[in-house]
């Protein structure tokens, strides 16, 4: 199986300031197709997961553009420019490129 | 565009119990929908997924030979069924689309609760 790690898997964050999430994996992401199978989630207290972004650099329909995703193989990051409130939850990687899936621990950012 | 789970509950250590996911706005046959689970105060854990027909069928090695995931297409309706149920499966268990897709499709319903204990 495909093992994912986050880091850090706590982030106090300041509103108005940028943050980043690591996340790498045991194996290299990129499929024989050329894709990457890499996704971000965000789950908000309370709530179920939400897409941020697919195929590791591409947001989702709806997402702001303070989120971006960046990274190839087996390291990626996420980034928020400029944090906001409504920011605070659990970040979650996970990998498709193979079964089972599997997600990273997940990172927990507050204010 | 939505997915509804529900059947979650309480059950007894070895017990059985189905869930269904139903989907509205988009046909389930069109996509992988999924099974993921979340233990209380714990991280996200894949469970299974399903496509067209049994050749299209992936199972966690936690899931394998204790859950089966099927759907019906005339309900539009993904189901897991679970038996030999244990207490380390007690867990929000939540239907999904499109995990993993190209095109970002990825949608998750708001998830049932199962409990496992006697």
């Amino acid at each position: 199986d495909i093992v994912m790690t986050q880091s850090p898997l706590s982030l106090p964050v300041i509103p108005g300031e940028p943050a980043s999430i690591s996340c790498r994996s045991s194996q290299s992401l990129l499929h024989s197709n050329g894709y990457i199978y890499l996704d971000w989630y965000l789950q908000k207290p309370g709530l179920s997961p939400q897409l941020l972004i697919y195929s590791g650099s591409k947001r989702a329909s709806g997402v702001p553009d303070r989120f971006s995703g960046s990274g190839s193989g087996t390291d990626f990051t996420l980034k928020i420019s400029r944090v906001e409130a409504e920011d605070v939850g659990v970040y979650y990687c996970m990998q498709a490129v193979q079964t089972p899936f599997t997600f990273g621990p997940g990172t927990k950012v507050d204010i | 565009v939505q997915l509804v789970e529900s059947g979650g509950g309480l059950v007894q250590p070895g017990g059985s119990l189905r869930l269904s996911c139903v989907g509205s706005g988009f046909s389930l046959n069109k996509y992988w929908m999924h099974w993921v689970r979340q233990a209380p105060g714990k991280g996200l854990e894949w469970v299974s997924r399903f496509y067209s027909d049994r050749s299209n069928i992936d199972y966690a090695d936690s899931a394998r030979g204790r859950f089966t995931i099927s759907r019906d297409d005339a309900k539009n309706t993904l189901y897991l069924q679970m038996n030999s149920l244990r207490a380390e499966d007690t867990a929000v268990y939540y239907c999904a689309r499109a995990l993993g897709y190209q095109s970002g499709e990825s949608i998750w319903g708001q998830g049932t609760l199962v409990t496992v204990s006697s």
